[in-house]
């Protein structure tokens, strides 16, 4: 089986750019969720989609966006891109929950975004 | 605010003996937590969980302990191998209530523990 899949592996941009990071889920799997892991820091939540639906963000600025399509694949958009957005992007996707039963979130290799 | 606090950046173990790496947090409200594994390069791969309703969970060589009136869990690698060499980071969810409320299942990670363990 498949796991998470992201493209690129690595994206250079100049400051004031967009970047468009990609992420296809475990086949059967309906939520996606983003995180952004900067240079000695922990995994910082960004979005969570589930059913084509934003359902909840992080605590970073609206020029960090995306999507969840169809087939429920992935973008992170981020516009006018900041020295500070430099880090690994991780995404990562989960079955649907019933009830509320947790399962685990598994991890894209990641996409590490570097603004000059 | 750190709700989920590794506060050891690193932990060096000579193999064959025992790892444990501590994790503490703040918020009562979880009520399941876990622990992932990262090697270089490579995404976070799941490791083991607990749910707040257990006490201990363990998996092989991997055992982790929660202490609910402490706000703490700590996980046991035994024996430890050159191949556990990696940053370990744990996670916490809050019991979400609804289904699809916000923050249903949303992780909030740990900064993480780099695990060196010396053959």
């Amino acid at each position: 089986e498949a796991g998470v899949t992201q493209s690129p592996t690595h994206l250079i941009k100049t400051r004031g750019q967009q970047a468009t990071l990609r992420c296809s889920p475990i086949s059967g799997h309906t939520s996606v969720y983003w995180y952004q892991q900067a240079l000695g820091l922990g995994l910082q939540f960004l979005l969570w989609y589930d059913e084509g639906e934003e359902r909840n963000r992080g605590n970073f600025p609206p020029r960090f966006s995306g999507r969840q399509f169809p087939n429920y694949s992935s973008e992170l958009n981020v516009n006018a891109l900041e020295l500070e957005d430099s880090a690994l992007y991780l995404c990562a996707s989960s079955p649907a929950g019933i009830g509320g039963v947790s399962y685990e979130q598994y991890f894209g290799p990641g996409t590490r975004l570097t603004v000059t | 605010d750190q709700q989920v606090k590794q506060n050891s950046p690193s932990l060096s173990v000579q193999e064959g003996r025992i790892s444990i790496l501590n994790c503490d947090y703040t918020n009562s409200m979880f009520d399941y937590f876990l622990w992932y594994k990262k090697y270089p390069a490579e995404g976070p791969t799941f490791l083991i969980s607990i749910s707040s309703i257990k006490d201990k969970n363990e998996d092989g060589r991997f055992t982790v302990f929660l202490n609910k009136s402490a706000k703490h869990l700590s996980l046991h690698i035994v024996p430890s191998q050159p191949g556990d060499s990696a940053v370990y980071f744990c996670a916490a969810r809050t019991f979400p209530g609804r289904l699809f409320s916000g923050s249903a299942r949303q992780l909030t990670f740990g900064s993480g523990t780099q695990l060196t363990v010396l053959p």
